[in-house]
């Protein structure tokens, strides 16, 4: 399957940790990427090769992986990191897919 | 700096075209490939289609194949989607996004604003 699973939704309070998880066969032998979407906003890549953080993004954006599943994790999620998350990678044909995306709320 | 800098929202009705654009700054135009996605309202991104603006190599989604036209002009770095006929079920915002890469691994970074396209 080419599909990649998130959870719809994930809700924190302040200064908890948000884990975000996304799921599909292709992510064993691609690697994934993650996307911060803020409505009215372009999409922002928060985690690239499933762990590597781009300059520029908090330290508490981290990324793993095992086997099928990649996860966001925020450590000490702050209210300005309210957005959609989208996972993404390649399909069987080397296409971009991106996951349904996880809306993320900070309580 | 990197910028693509997406053309305004565009109200129009069932079976009229379309042309929307992203204009590219800040880096050579003709070597990285320019993705579109869509986003519908409510829905996820979508991958719908990418060319490479050095030689117009365009590959799309096979939902979007003969949906849509994704074209370049290198003269003024800008790439285009086009429909020849619209639908309602157009109606969503359209990001385009540079491909990023680096070794074997290629994401979109960065991206439009998104045009938001309306059609009644």
């Amino acid at each position: 399957s080419n599909e990649l699973t998130q959870p719809p939704s994930v809700s924190v309070s302040p200064g908890q940790t948000a884990r975000i998880t996304c799921s599909g066969d292709a992510l064993s032998q691609q690697h994934a990427y993650w996307y911060q979407h803020k409505s009215g906003q372009a999409p922002v890549v928060v985690i690239y090769k499933d762990i590597e953080r781009p300059s520029g993004i908090p330290e508490r954006f981290s990324g793993s992986s095992s086997r099928t599943t990649v996860a966001l994790t925020i450590s000490g999620v702050q209210a300005e990191d309210e957005a959609d998350y989208y996972c993404q990678s390649a399909d069987n044909n080397a296409d971009w897919v991106f996951g349904g995306g996880t809306r993320l709320t900070v309580l | 700096e990197v910028q693509l800098v997406q053309s305004g929202a565009e109200m129009k009705k069932a079976g009229e075209s379309l042309k929307i654009s992203c204009q590219v700054s800040g880096y050579n135009f003709n070597n990285y490939w320019i993705a579109w996605v869509r986003q519908m309202p409510g829905k996820g991104l979508e991958w719908m289609g990418i060319i490479y603006p050095g030689d117009s190599d365009t590959r799309y989604s096979p939902s979007f194949e003969g949906q849509v036209t994704i074209s370049v002009d290198k003269s003024i770095s800008a790439a285009y989607l086009r429909w020849s006929s619209l639908k309602a079920s157009d109606t969503a915002v359209y990001y385009c996004a540079r491909l990023w890469h680096s070794g074997g691994d290629r994401w979109f970074d960065p991206w439009g604003r998104g045009t938001p396209v309306t059609v009644s």
